[in-house]
């Protein structure tokens, strides 16, 4: 089965970039035709999904975040990142990794969710 | 961008009850439709994909339809776990969206 935690700062100030890991155990990030993705939600509010990298290291970002985000993976950790800068108090939301079967796969949905990480934005 | 209107945003129900949550796509999304539960403080959990199959080890008091653009998401008999937030999403795009979510309340 696999497992996914996020990991990072709990705090980051407004106009600094906000980096966030998740290390995947249980399923290698480089096989299997995944898609891991990166989703946040702000509190008390809805999901808003940020982008996914797949096991070939494609990535994809939502258009509203593009100019400010990277997903990557390391395969020699099995773990994939977030990095989104100049980062302002409306980015502060949990933020969630997830595991989304290959694109063919039968509705496509997200299996898999880490615990989330609260990340807020302030001085 | 596909957006996903959900209703009601919230509702208050006793167990037992049957309750429906729907959602309707602002375009042809297939069955690209997926529901989740998600409990305070906890990651959203697979209840049900492709509009209408049940996850493995998920209740079958837990139902998924579609009619066009339109999908429901019906509790059978509402038990006490059941109490939670319930979001739909697409994935017919890869701008992947989700419904704004419906609180499901004790009465």
């Amino acid at each position: 089965q696999v497992q996914l935690q996020e990991s990072g700062p709990g705090l980051v100030k407004p106009s600094q970039s906000l980096s966030l890991t998740c290390s995947v155990s249980g399923g290698s990030i480089s096989s299997g035709g995944y898609y891991w993705s990166w989703i946040r939600q702000h509190p008390g509010k809805g999901l808003e999904w940020i982008g996914f990298i797949s096991d070939s290291g494609s990535a994809f970002y939502n258009p509203s975040l593009k100019s400010r985000v990277t997903i990557s993976g390391d395969t020699s950790k099995n773990l994939f990142s977030l990095k989104l800068n100049s980062v302002t108090a409306a980015d502060t939301a949990v933020y969630y990794c997830a595991r989304a079967p290959p694109q063919g796969s039968s509705g496509w949905p997200i299996e898999h969710w880490g615990q989330g990480t609260l990340v807020t934005v302030s001085s | 961008d596909i957006q996903m209107t959900q209703s009601p945003s919230s509702l208050s129900a006793s167990v037992g009850d049957r309750v429906t949550i729907t959602c309707r796509a602002s375009q042809s999304i297939s069955s690209y439709l997926s529901w989740y539960q998600q409990k305070p403080g906890k990651a959203p959990k697979l209840l049900i994909y492709a509009a209408s199959t049940l996850q493995s080890g998920v209740p079958s008091r837990f139902n998924g339809s579609e009619s066009g653009t339109d999908f429901t998401l019906t509790i059978s008999s509402l038990q006490p776990e059941d109490f939670a937030t319930y979001f739909c999403q697409q994935s017919y795009r890869i701008l992947w969206t989700f419904g704004q979510g419906t609180k499901v309340e004790i009465k």
